[in-house]
């Protein structure tokens, strides 16, 4: 069975860093192709980025230069790098993947983070 | 950027056929899939590649996908299905969300 955990949510500062991890289990992150998908309180999906399989990294302008992906393979764990946030960043955070980019098979239960003084 | 457009609501009766429109400029010549997000819920896959279904997902999900339009249909609409649905596309390396249209069965 795939499992997604997301960490690494909380309250944050505006002008804070946070890292967020996505543990896996039944699925090698490395071999996928994933993402960081966010949803700020009753909103939509939003897409934050996306790692492929080979290592290369792409953002939404909203995040670009602010926020950093990356994976561990050994931990079989995907990260997101938060800097300076902002309240506007407030949002449940979700990993999300599959085998190719047509759609994301599989979602974290999700992470939630505020950005508040 | 790229966009993706929906509209925001659409109601339906139990037992009828619900069509979800996602619009964007030239989406046909992309790959549109769908998600299904209950309250409190992650979302979930119901269609991808425009019109494939993954494993567990209903027959009564389908999909196309032509010109500017994909369409989410729910055949023999049920209660359950009464959620948040979403489109989405890539552009170039760039995920899309529609907005979402909120799918009441009343």
């Amino acid at each position: 069975e795939v499992q997604l955990v997301e960490s690494g949510g909380g309250l944050i500062q505006p002008g804070g860093s946070l890292r967020l991890s996505c543990a896996a289990s039944g699925f090698t992150v490395s071999s996928n192709y994933m993402s960081w998908v966010r949803q700020a309180p009753g909103k939509g999906l939003e897409w934050v980025s996306v790692i492929y399989r080979g290592g290369s990294t792409y953002y939404a302008d909203s995040v670009k230069g602010r926020f950093t992906m990356s994976r561990d393979n050994s931990k079989n764990t995907l990260y997101l790098q938060m800097n300076s946030l902002r309240a506007d960043d407030t949002a449940v955070y979700y990993c999300a993947g599959g085998p190719n980019s047509s759609g994301f098979d599989y979602w974290g239960q999700g992470t939630l983070v505020t950005v508040s003084s | 950027s790229y966009e993706l457009t929906q509209p925001p609501s659409l109601s339906v009766s139990p037992g009828q056929t619900a069509s979800i429109t996602c619009s964007g400029n030239k989406l046909g010549d992309k790959f549109a899939c769908w998600y299904q997000q209950r309250p409190g819920q992650s979302p979930v896959l119901v269609i991808y590649e425009d019109k494939k279904r993954p494993s567990g997902i209903p027959e009564r999900f389908s999909g196309s996908n032509s010109g500017n339009t994909a369409t989410l249909t729910i055949s023999g609409t049920q209660a359950m299905d009464e959620a948040d649905y979403y489109c989405q596309a890539w552009d170039s390396d760039t995920a899309v969300f529609g907005g979402g249209t909120k799918l009441t069965v009343l």
